[in-house]
């Protein structure tokens, strides 16, 4: 089981619509969860970080963690074609608190 | 703005020579990584710094990379001899700290993309 799994996709939303992101991941005592945002060709940009149980928001951005049920995810209201992009969750885990990554999902919003 | 700063950000290389990364971290910030993202997947972990310390290393091919940062601030990735399947972007990202909570944050350099031909 890989530390880190996301659904790899692609996803399609309408432009206006709520794209929905998950992520779930295997160490029970991981405490830091990021979401990263990245277009082609570029490197990964923070978007979102989480730390405690319940929802994060930021804008259009909702970050919500189940730590009991060892799961993460990312909420985007009112999608619009630049949040065409991956979405790249990442965990810190690990004996060092390494920053895992997920293999991204790949979000296209129609115009 | 504070940021990651990487060079090249283009490399070609030829199977069996070597090639060297370069990244300086944002100022203070303790923690490096540096990451092999392949096309299609997401980062994988290859070697992380705290200050001039390698904690994690599991990841990094020994037997053809090397990666130093001495002086616990700018880092270097070495790659000798390249192979074809080490065409790959080579992301370097730093945070305040490791561990938990607020300050662990990574950031990333615009990343070098390497082929092997």
């Amino acid at each position: 089981q890989k530390e880190v799994e996301q659904n790899s996709g692609p996803l399609s939303v309408p432009e206006g619509a709520i794209a929905s992101l998950n992520c779930t991941y295997s160490d029970r005592v991981s405490q830091s969860f990021f979401w990263y945002r990245q277009y082609s060709g570029k490197s990964p940009e923070l978007i979102m970080s989480i730390y405690s149980n319940g929802d994060k928001e930021d804008g259009r951005f909702t970050a919500q963690l189940n730590k009991a049920s060892q799961y993460v995810s990312l909420l985007i209201r009112d999608s619009q074609p630049s949040d065409s992009a991956t979405y790249l969750c990442a965990v810190n885990s690990g004996s060092a608190r390494q920053l895992t990554f997920g293999s991204g999902t790949q979000l296209t919003v129609l115009p | 703005e504070a940021e990651v700063a990487q060079s090249p950000r283009y490399k070609i290389t030829e199977k069996s020579q070597a090639v060297a990364f370069w990244c300086d971290p944002i100022s203070g910030h303790a923690t490096l990584y540096w990451y092999r993202q392949i096309l299609g997947q997401g980062p994988e972990l290859l070697v992380q710094f705290q200050d001039e310390s390698v904690v994690d290393d599991s990841q990094l091919p020994k037997d053809r990379f090397s990666a130093e940062r001495l002086k616990g601030v700018d880092s270097t990735l070495k790659i000798q001899p390249a192979e074809l399947g080490d065409s790959a972007m080579y992301l370097c990202a730093s945070s305040s700290r490791a561990g938990t909570g607020s300050g662990t944050e990574a950031f990333f350099g615009q990343g070098t993309r390497l082929t092997v031909v």
